[in-house]
């Protein structure tokens, strides 16, 4: 079965500090895809990334940077120099585009709380 | 843009009340999610439909039900709502069934049961 662990519940940093959080997948599918959503207090959840199984080069998208390693099973996520607006609940996801379906297994979050 | 709308941020309804959460995406998007978040255990699946008039059980389908008459709503139905159904309700939405294609959140409705 498909698993997705954050084993970070909470994390509170500063402002301007770096902040890694951390995603553990679990499968058996040699194709699958990775997602981070963001959610803001406003509960919307909001798209940041998704990233297939066979590309495991690193990404980058201004402040935000994803690393994504098969051989640890991990899709980390860093945010650098933080600021009060990443304040949010973090979701990582896992889907399985051989089972047929659309399913996307999501871990528990990670709720980031930057501090001015 | 994608854009998905859920007809109302919050609710307050009464045990044994027939609800409705109704949900609306203007990509034309065959796919549709609807999902329970609650503390601690993060977001579930409840239903979802990949086409008009079908629907599939996610991983906690008891007690709810699901409509799809046209492909850009999909509803959500507790046909007899209970405490234990207070939660926050998300819908999303995803292109089609043809590649894992990224879910499209609403701004979900937040569901007290009295």
């Amino acid at each position: 079965a498909q698993k997705v662990t954050q084993a970070q519940t909470e994390i509170s940093v500063v402002e301007k500090e770096d902040v890694t959080l951390d995603c553990v997948y679990e499968t058996r599918d040699t194709t699958y895809y990775l997602f981070w959503y963001k959610q803001p207090p406003s509960g919307e959840l909001v798209f940041l990334i998704r990233r297939n199984s066979f590309d495991e080069q690193n990404e980058i998208s201004g402040r935000y940077s994803w690393n994504f390693q098969k051989s640890t099973s991990s899709f980390n996520f860093t945010i650098t120099a933080s600021q009060v607006v990443d304040s949010a609940v973090y979701f990582c996801a896992l889907s399985d585009p051989q089972g047929g379906s659309e399913k996307l297994v999501f871990g528990k979050g990670t709720k980031l709380t930057v501090n001015p | 843009d994608v854009k998905v709308t859920q007809s109302s941020r919050y609710l307050v309804k009464r045990t044994g009340e027939k609800v409705f959460l109704e949900c609306v995406q203007d990509m034309d998007h065959e796919n549709m999610f609807w999902y329970r978040q609650d503390p601690g255990l993060g977001l579930r699946l409840i239903y979802f439909s990949y086409d008009v008039k079908m629907k599939e059980k996610g991983d906690i389908p008891e007690g709810y039900s699901v409509s799809r008459e046209k492909k850009e709503r999909f509803s959500l139905i507790l046909e007899s709502a209970s405490t234990n159904q207070t939660s926050m309700y998300l819908c999303a939405s995803s292109m089609d069934r043809t590649s894992t294609d990224t879910q499209y959140f609403g701004p979900g409705t937040r569901l007290t049961v009295l």
